[in-house]
């Protein structure tokens, strides 16, 4: 029981590039989230889905898309990446009651 | 909307100190709450939840957190820290869903 993994652990892009950042999960949980952390800002939500086939815009959504293919993934994609993205990305699933988190990916935008 | 707000940006304190960390909701209905720790450069762990009933919560590393209704309060407190508590600190308010609302975080430093 891996609980929520992350791939990749850091990535170092140039403005402009593409990415996506994979959340995976093996607890069977409906509810996946991804966040952003910054310096002094906690935790902001990115978007989130509440099952398969499903997303929706979190607090700070612009320049990123999700996709929920399948219950277990939930992938974060930058289409355009500017130096404002540098942050720390954790995904999370939750049972409606505790969220879990994986480890985080580290992204840096030069 | 709801919200939560952590008093203290960063704290210092020495090894056997008691800790006190301050966590303020906003939200009218019923709620969840929970503090999450984040040791240096490693991802959130859930340290305890209330969910409902005994509005005094133990959690693991003899964390305990109190829960007062009436003062949208739910504090997080360890009589006697150790270095190895030296870590980040986040509480969290939850509906259920979607509906999870972070703090900013409070930076806990334990002097040797």
């Amino acid at each position: 029981n891996a609980g929520v993994t992350q791939t990749p652990k850091f990535r170092v892009l140039k403005t402009g590039q593409s990415m996506t950042l994979l959340c995976a999960q093996d607890m069977n949980h409906e509810y996946m989230y991804w966040y952003r952390q910054d310096p002094g800002m906690g935790l902001r939500l990115i978007h989130y889905s509440v099952g398969e086939g499903t997303t929706a815009k979190g607090e700070v959504p612009d320049g990123y898309n999700v996709s929920r293919l399948k219950k277990q993934n939930f992938l974060l994609g930058l289409e355009s990446a500017a130096p404002s993205q540098t942050s720390v990305y954790f995904c999370a699933s939750s049972n409606l009651e505790t969220q879990y988190f994986g480890p985080g990916t580290r992204l840096l935008v030069l | 909307a709801q919200s939560v707000s952590q008093h203290n940006h960063h704290v210092i304190l020495s090894e056997a100190a008691s800790l006190e960390l301050g966590c303020n909701y906003s939200y009218g209905g019923t709620v969840n709450l929970f503090w999450y720790v984040q040791y240096p450069g490693q991802h959130l762990q859930l340290l305890l939840k209330y969910f409902s009933g005994d509005p005094l919560v133990k959690g693991i590393k003899g964390f305990e957190a109190e829960f007062i209704k009436s003062k949208f309060s739910f504090n997080l407190r360890k009589p006697s820290v150790q270095w190895s508590d030296t870590a980040e600190y986040f509480c969290a308010l939850g509906q259920g869903g979607q509906n999870f609302v972070f703090g900013p975080g409070t930076r806990l430093s334990v002097l040797p």
